[in-house]
C-alpha cells in the first residue's frame, strides 16, 4: 500500500532561517507528488506539484526516487510561511481518478 | 469564478442521528471527492464522484456514502452517527481526469454528542 509520511509535526524556526519539511513516500513506480499547504483559518490549497518543477512563494520541492522523497525547501522563512503543511501522493490504481493520500501535515511556525 | 461551496460550516449532532452535508464545486467541474480530517487519522479519502457515479471509494463503513446530482453538486450521508464521526469533512472539486486540478472548500465541521 502507498504510504506517505512526514517525520516532523512541528518545525519552529526563526524569520530568515532555512527551511526543509520533510517527506518521505512508499511507492514503487514513478510518482506525482504534491505540497498543499493550510493557513490559519484558510482552506486548503496547492502550493506547488512535482511536475511543474515551479517554485512557488520561494518554495522548491525535489523528488528523489532514490530516497523516495519529496523535501519541501525555502532558503529563506518568512513569518508568512506559518502554516500546516501536507504532502500528498495521488492514489496509483487503474481507476482513473481523483485520490490522494496525504501525510500527517507538520506545522510550522516562523518566529520574528 | 465561485470556488468550492461547502453547506453547512458546522454542525452538531447527537449519537444514532444521520447527517447530509452538501458540496457545490466549481462551474464545470465534474469530479467531486470527499476527505475527512481529524487530529488523529489526518486527511483520509472517502470516495470520489465523477459523472453521477462513484469512481473511487476510501476504507470507510457502509454509514458513509454519497451521491452526486446531473449539476455535479455532491452529497455525503453519514447515518447512525458515532462520535468518532465528529471531523472536518472537505470537499475537493476538479475538472476531472486526474488530482492535479482539485480545489477544496472550507469544510464542514461536524461534532457529535
Amino acid at each position: 500500500a502507498q504510504r506517505v509520511t512526514q517525520p516532523e509535526k512541528l518545525l519552529s524556526v526563526f524569520k530568515g532561517a532555512p527551511v526543509e519539511l520533510k517527506c518521505n513516500y512508499s511507492y514503487s513506480g514513478s510518482p506525482e507528488l504534491f505540497w498543499y499547504v493550510q493557513y490559519s483559518r484558510q482552506r486548503l490549497q496547492l502550493l506547488l506539484r512535482h511536475i511543474s518543477r515551479e517554485s512557488i512563494k520561494g518554495f522548491t520541492a525535489d523528488l528523489n526516487k532514490g530516497e523516495t522523497s519529496f523535501h519541501l525547501k525555502k532558503p529563506f522563512a518568512q513569518e508568512e510561511d506559518s502554516a500546516m503543511y501536507y504532502c500528498a501522493l495521488p492514489f496509483m490504481n487503474n481507476n482513473a481518478g481523483n485520490m490522494l493520500t496525504f501525510g500527517g501535515g507538520t506545522r510550522l511556525m516562523v518566529k520574528p | 469564478k465561485a470556488g468550492v461551496t461547502q453547506t453547512p460550516r458546522y454542525l452538531i449532532k447527537t449519537r444514532g442521528q444521520q447527517v447530509t452535508l452538501s458540496c457545490s464545486p466549481i462551474s464545470g467541474h465534474r469530479s467531486v471527492s470527499w476527505y475527512q480530517q481529524t487530529p488523529g487519522q489526518g486527511l483520509q479519502f472517502l470516495f470520489e464522484y465523477f459523472s453521477e457515479t462513484q469512481r473511487n471509494k476510501g476504507n470507510f463503513p457502509g454509514r458513509f456514502s454519497g451521491r452526486q446530482f446531473s449539476n455535479s453538486r455532491s452529497e455525503m450521508n453519514v447515518s447512525t452517527l458515532e462520535l468518532g464521526d465528529s471531523a472536518l469533512y472537505l470537499c475537493a472539486s476538479s475538472p476531472g481526469g486526474n488530482s492535479y486540478g482539485y480545489t477544496f472548500g472550507s469544510g464542514t465541521r461536524l461534532t457529535v454528542v
